[in-house]
């Protein structure tokens, strides 16, 4: 079946620095969406792209849609200390269902 | 904003119990669905519903059940709790399947002894 690679698995960053993170497939999508999970609270959605090519931001975050549809890229601008959790894609297939992937965890340091 | 709520943050269980994990959400969305996520596993679909008493098979259904009796609520039921079962259950909904964005609850941390 359909599955998505996600990496890194875990970030160590220092705060101010900016964050990369992406996932990759085998299959096309023809949805990518992209989650934050913070500890002992449900995944909140943070972006959702549905065109290859979009690049579309949210404040400090930027999330594109790869132009093969296999992958997608979230970047983080200046992170901050609220900004840990764990963040998810999401990619959603042919079958209307979305694949999610296993996450990175994200810690700052100030 | 979507308000999905799950009836309870924590519960501990013991083995053998008939677990139920309640979920309702406010925005008039046609599909439920429920999600277990454990550790290096990430989330796993258990079932999903997209209509009043319809359900779908997820990828993981085996030792569960659901109900959907109204639009709003959808039901997870352990039939017979196992220690396998200790996890963390996430509910979600969303306006259409064909790849809508899904609104989660805050999860119930379920505990089997």
């Amino acid at each position: 079946g359909q599955q998505l690679n996600q990496s890194p698995q875990s970030m160590f960053i220092q705060e101010g620095e900016d964050v990369s993170m992406n996932c990759t497939s085998s299959s096309i999508f023809n949805t990518w969406l992209w989650y934050k999970q913070e500890p002992g609270e449900g995944p909140v959605l943070l972006i959702a792209l549905y065109k290859a090519g979009e690049l579309t931001s949210n404040g400090r975050l930027t999330a594109q849609f790869g132009i093969t549809r296999k992958d997608s890229f979230l970047n983080i601008s200046a992170s901050i200390p609220s900004d840990v959790g764990i963040y998810f894609c999401a990619g959603g297939g042919s079958q209307g269902n979305l694949i999610f992937g296993k996450g990175t965890k994200l810690s700052v340091k100030p | 904003d979507v308000k999905v709520t799950q009836s309870s943050r924590y519960l501990v269980k013991r083995t053998g119990e008939k677990v139920f994990l309640e979920c309702v959400q406010d925005m008039d969305h046609e599909n439920m669905f429920w999600y277990r996520q454990d550790p290096g596993l990430g989330l796993r679909l258990i079932y999903f519903s997209y209509d009043v008493k319809m359900k779908e098979k997820g990828d993981i259904p085996e030792g569960y059940s659901v109900s959907r009796e109204k639009k709003e609520r959808f039901s997870l039921i352990l039939e017979s709790a196992s220690t396998s079962q200790t996890s963390m259950y996430l509910c979600a909904s969303s306006l259409v399947y064909d790849n809508s964005p899904l609104h989660f609850g805050n999860g119930t941390r379920l505990t089997v002894t």
